[in-house]
């Protein structure tokens, strides 16, 4: 599975737009990516999914580069709320379900009054 | 709540001891996921189930590790002879059959082994 990279930290002011990048050089055409957060002490929160195409649901907005080699996830107005880790994964949903599903050290978005 | 259900939300034990812990997956969901998560680290795949079958198992499963998912439905996760390297959250998921179908993870059962 394509590995992913992610920055280990940033900073969002609240009620603007944070902009998580992703990148995953090395994906593959039929591999997904994955978007969880995890805020302390809970389990990881799946966020939104997609191929090709951005997808956007009630929590965010997933924008994949049309070469699929990065993405970004947009949270359109954070809160306080949305200070968490988010994960990025790559995943190829074909066979081994679980051990495709990898997890990285993600990154770490503190979002300020 | 309909989510993914772990008991207990925190475990203490002393090393050498036994211990279990139960999931209860999204009722729909035929596929269930165990991870191990420390400190300032992803989440660690252990094991996977489809309805009652073990499907997988990371390397990371150690022979005091098994667990079972004996009618498909709720699963538990039990640890013998406990040993400090096991502190760690251990993570229920579960997921639709469909291969692109997300996890959807509880909120952890929290081990310390003293």
């Amino acid at each position: 599975d394509a590995k992913t990279t992610q920055p280990p930290s940033m900073d969002c002011a609240e009620g603007r737009a944070a902009n998580l990048p992703c990148n995953h050089s090395t994906i593959s055409g039929n591999e997904y990516v994955y978007w969880y957060r995890q805020i302390h002490s809970q389990g990881p929160q799946y966020i939104i999914h997609g191929l090709k195409n951005n997808e956007t649901n009630e929590m965010a907005s997933l924008i994949i580069t049309e070469d699929r080699k990065s993405s970004t996830l947009i949270l359109p107005h954070a809160t306080l709320r949305d200070t968490a880790v988010y994960y990025c994964i790559v995943r190829f949903p074909g066979w081994a379900y679980g051990q495709n599903f990898v997890f990285g050290p993600g990154t770490r978005l503190s979002v300020l009054p | 709540d309909t989510g993914v259900s772990q008991d207990p939300r925190h475990k203490i034990t002393k090393r050498g001891q036994n211990v279990t812990f139960r999931c209860d997956p999204i009722s729909e969901h035929n596929r269930l996921y165990w991870y191990r998560q420390t400190l300032g680290q992803g989440p660690e795949f252990l094991t996977y189930f489809q309805n009652e079958a073990q499907l997988e198992k990371s390397r990371l499963l150690s022979d005091r590790f098994s667990a079972e998912r004996p009618k498909g439905s709720f699963s538990t996760l039990e640890i013998q002879r406990t040993e400090q390297g096991d502190s760690a959250m251990y993570l229920c998921a579960s997921s639709w059959i469909s291969g692109f179908s997300p996890l959807h993870f509880g909120n952890g059962t929290r081990l310390t082994v003293t």
